[in-house]
């Protein structure tokens, strides 16, 4: 595998479950992120990790949960989703969390039923 | 608030030259950046710019001006497999917390 990875690619879930996105990167890279990607919106930054460090985001629902183990993995778990939150997540990387450049995952598209 | 704009579509026609506009509103600059995302794809990397001036890459370049806090993407010698959506991007900060995208560019190719 190269670049970034996502599984599940797409999901399909009721209001009431609880899931997990995960994505890998075998870049090598110290800074990890998660998107969400509606239909006619811009893109929304909701988390960045730097070393496995969180930075929080205020404006995110705790309803979403991220994660991050290791420099190379990182979750976002899901319960109690709302049919608003069903999107396109995106997962990105960075060599470092000032550098411009990010290495985007194919994405998880997310259905709440 | 913070927002960026860009116009929501372009046509034009295979070996043509296309100009991307973005203008962008935002507490704090560190950078534009542009991102191609064909349907169904991720976001790839195009360019990035920090300082003023125009940077090229092959058959894309783009531009920036800090003072009108505006920037550009031209395309030229545009192919079929260039149509996809562009979307600008700011870092708004200096720790790379967070970055604003806008809204995309969906450009259509016609041969």
């Amino acid at each position: 595998e190269t670049g970034v990875t996502q599984t599940p690619r797409h999901l399909v879930m009721g209001m009431t479950n609880k899931k997990s996105l995960k994505c890998e990167q075998h870049l090598g890279h110290n800074a990890m992120y998660w998107y969400k990607q509606s239909a006619k919106k811009p893109l929304e930054l909701m988390f960045v990790y730097s070393l496995e460090e969180r930075v929080e985001n205020n404006s995110v629902p705790s309803r979403f949960s991220p994660e991050c183990p290791n420099s190379s993995h990182l979750f976002l778990h899901l319960h109690t989703l709302q049919p608003e939150d069903s999107a396109l997540y995106l997962c990105a990387s960075s060599p470092s969390r000032g550098n411009n450049e990010q290495f985007f995952g194919p994405g998880t598209r997310l259905t709440v039923l | 608030g913070q927002s960026l704009e860009q116009p929501s579509e372009v046509t034009a026609v295979e070996g043509a030259i296309v100009q991307i506009n973005c203008t962008y509103q935002t507490s704090g600059f560190y950078g534009l950046s542009w991102y191609q995302q064909h349907d169904g794809g991720a976001p790839t990397f195009l360019s990035y710019n920090a300082l003023d001036g125009l940077e090229e890459t092959g058959r894309f370049s783009s531009f920036l001006s800090r003072s009108d806090s505006y920037g550009y993407l031209l395309l030229q010698e545009l192919q079929m497999k260039d149509s996809a959506s562009y979307f600008c991007a700011v870092r708004d900060d200096n720790y790379g917390q967070n970055f604003v995208f806008g809204p995309g560019t969906r450009l259509s190719v016609l041969p």
